[in-house]
C-alpha cells in the first residue's frame, strides 16, 4: 500500500539537543509538508517542499530545518533554538504543489517530548 | 489574518443519530474545502472535499454543505457510529496560496452507545 511513514512514533529528548524526525513517502508525490499540532489548535505549517532540492519556510519555521535530497524523503530537524519543541509533528504530501484542489495525504505523526 | 474556525469545540451525540459539524471561514477567495477526521494519536484522514462551484457533495454516510454567501461549511454524518468518534477538521485553500491549506482548530465528536 502506498503511504507516508513517519518514525519514530514517540521521541524523547533532553533540552538543548537537536533531533531529526523521519518522513518517507512511496506515493511518488512531488510536494511534501511538515505541520506542527498542539492540543486544541489547528495544524500549523513549518516547512514545505514543492520539488527535490527545494524547500520554503512555512508560518512557524524558526528553530526548525529540513532537507529534500530525495523525492521520497523529507526529514525535519528540531533544533535547540526551538523554544517549545514538545508537540505532535505531522508530515504530509501532495501529488504536485499546483494540485491545490486535492487533499493532502498525512502520515501518522511523531510525538516529540523534550524535557 | 484570514482563518478557518469551528463553531463548537465538542459535540456529543447518541449512536444512530445524525451529527452536524460546522465550520466558518473568513477568506472569500477560498475555493476548495476539505474535511479531515483525526483519531487519537493518528494523522488526519481525508473524508470529503468540495469545490466552490458546488454547494453540496455526498459521500458514504457523509454530506458536506457549502454556503458561500455566509462563508459556512458543514459536515453531516448520518447514523453516527462509535467509530466516528474523533476530531474533525475543516481546511480551506485557494489557487493563489498554492497548496498551503489553512486548518480550523477542530471539533471533538463523541458518540455515546
Amino acid at each position: 500500500d502506498g503511504g507516508i511513514t513517519q518514525s519514530p512514533k514517540y521521541l524523547f529528548r533532553k533540552e538543548g539537543q537537536n533531533v531529526t524526525l523521519s518522513c518517507e513517502q512511496n506515493l511518488n508525490h512531488d510536494a511534501m509538508y511538515w505541520y506542527r499540532q498542539d492540543p486544541g489548535q489547528g495544524l500549523r505549517l513549518i516547512y514545505y517542499s514543492q520539488i527535490v532540492n527545494d524547500f520554503q519556510k512555512g508560518d512557524i519555521a524558526e528553530g526548525y530545518s529540513v532537507s529534500r535530497e530525495k523525492k521520497e524523503s523529507f526529514p525535519l530537524t528540531v533544533t535547540s533554538a526551538q523554544k517549545n519543541p514538545t508537540a505532535f509533528y505531522l508530515c504530509a504530501s501532495l501529488r504536485t504543489a499546483s494540485s491545490y484542489n486535492s487533499p493532502l495525504h498525512f502520515g501518522n505523526g511523531t510525538r516529540l517530548t523534550v524535557t | 489574518g484570514e482563518s478557518v474556525g469551528l463553531h463548537l469545540p465538542t459535540l456529543s451525540v447518541q449512536e444512530g443519530d445524525n451529527s452536524i459539524i460546522n465550520c466558518a471561514y473568513s477568506n472569500s477567495a477560498s475555493d476548495y474545502f476539505i474535511w479531515y477526521k483525526q483519531e487519537s494519536g493518528k494523522g488526519p484522514q481525508f473524508i470529503i472535499d468540495i469545490r466552490s462551484n458546488m454547494d453540496k457533495r455526498q459521500g458514504q454516510r457523509v454530506t458536506v454543505l457549502l454556503n458561500k454567501t455566509v462563508k459556512h461549511l458543514s459536515l453531516q454524518i448520518a447514523a453516527t457510529q462509535p467509530g466516528d468518534s474523533a476530531v474533525y477538521f475543516c481546511a480551506e485553500n485557494q489557487e493563489t496560496s498554492g497548496s498551503r491549506l489553512t486548518f480550523g482548530e477542530g471539533t471533538q465528536l463523541t458518540v455515546n452507545p
